[in-house]
């Protein structure tokens, strides 16, 4: 079964700084990969996704990813953080060989952004 | 298009009660999800169905129950519910590769 690790459960920065959200799955032949974010009291909206293709996928609020499937990773980056990014971001794989298509989320990442 | 909804969206039980958390969608997904949330373990998938009148376990089924009568609406019941049910809910769709949540249910069970 697929697991997923996010190893940063929480990540301070100060606006305008860079960021990097750790993600590692375990290895599987073929995966879809997704990020998440969840801002306070409200449900997960997609942020970005991985199918297949270039390995750098861009997403929504000028977040970006890069699939490396050799370090099995899929760390979410972001040149320049405002403080409307605080959130709690969600890695997720989707296992395709189950066939059910049903999705595997890390235990999440709180990213507060100070001024 | 309201995409997926849930209903309630609080709710407050005393241990031993029942209740049903009511999902669904306009979107005509085969594939739908329940998944609960608590802190500092992301969201963990109870159960899940794959189309019309199917429902399978996930990682953490026991206490809950499920159905999918319909392919918009996705069921889940706990029949005697329990403090250590007390959580987050969420519901999913997916057509083929994205899962859109809905708002989530937050229960309380005393």
């Amino acid at each position: 079964a697929q697991s997923v690790t996010q190893l940063d459960s929480q990540v301070p920065v100060f606006e305008e700084a860079p960021v990097e959200l750790r993600c590692n799955y375990s290895s599987s032949v073929s995966v879809y990969l997704f990020w998440y974010v969840q801002y306070p009291n409200q449900g997960l909206q997609l942020l970005l996704k991985y199918l297949s293709g270039s390995t750098l996928v861009k997403g929504i609020n000028g977040f970006e990813a890069e699939f490396n499937k050799s370090q099995t990773s899929f760390h979410l980056r972001k040149p320049s953080v405002h403080i409307s990014d605080t959130a709690e971001y969600f890695c997720a794989v989707s296992d395709l060989e189950g066939g059910s298509e049903k999705l595997v989320f890390g235990k999440g990442t709180k990213l507060t952004v100070n001024p | 298009n309201a995409g997926v909804t849930q209903t309630p969206k609080f709710r407050v039980l005393k241990t031993g009660q029942s209740m049903t958390l009511l999902c669904a969608q306009d979107m005509n997904h085969e594939y739908m999800y329940w998944y609960r949330q608590d802190p500092g373990m992301g969201l963990r998938l109870i159960h899940y169905s794959v189309g019309e009148g199917t429902t399978a376990k996930g990682e953490v089924p026991d206490g809950y129950n499920v159905s999918r009568l319909k392919k918009q609406n996705f069921l889940l019941g706990l029949e005697s519910a329990a403090p250590s049910q007390t959580s987050v809910y969420f519901c999913a769709s997916s057509g083929r590769t994205v899962c859109y949540f809905g708002p989530g249910t937050r229960l309380l069970v005393l």
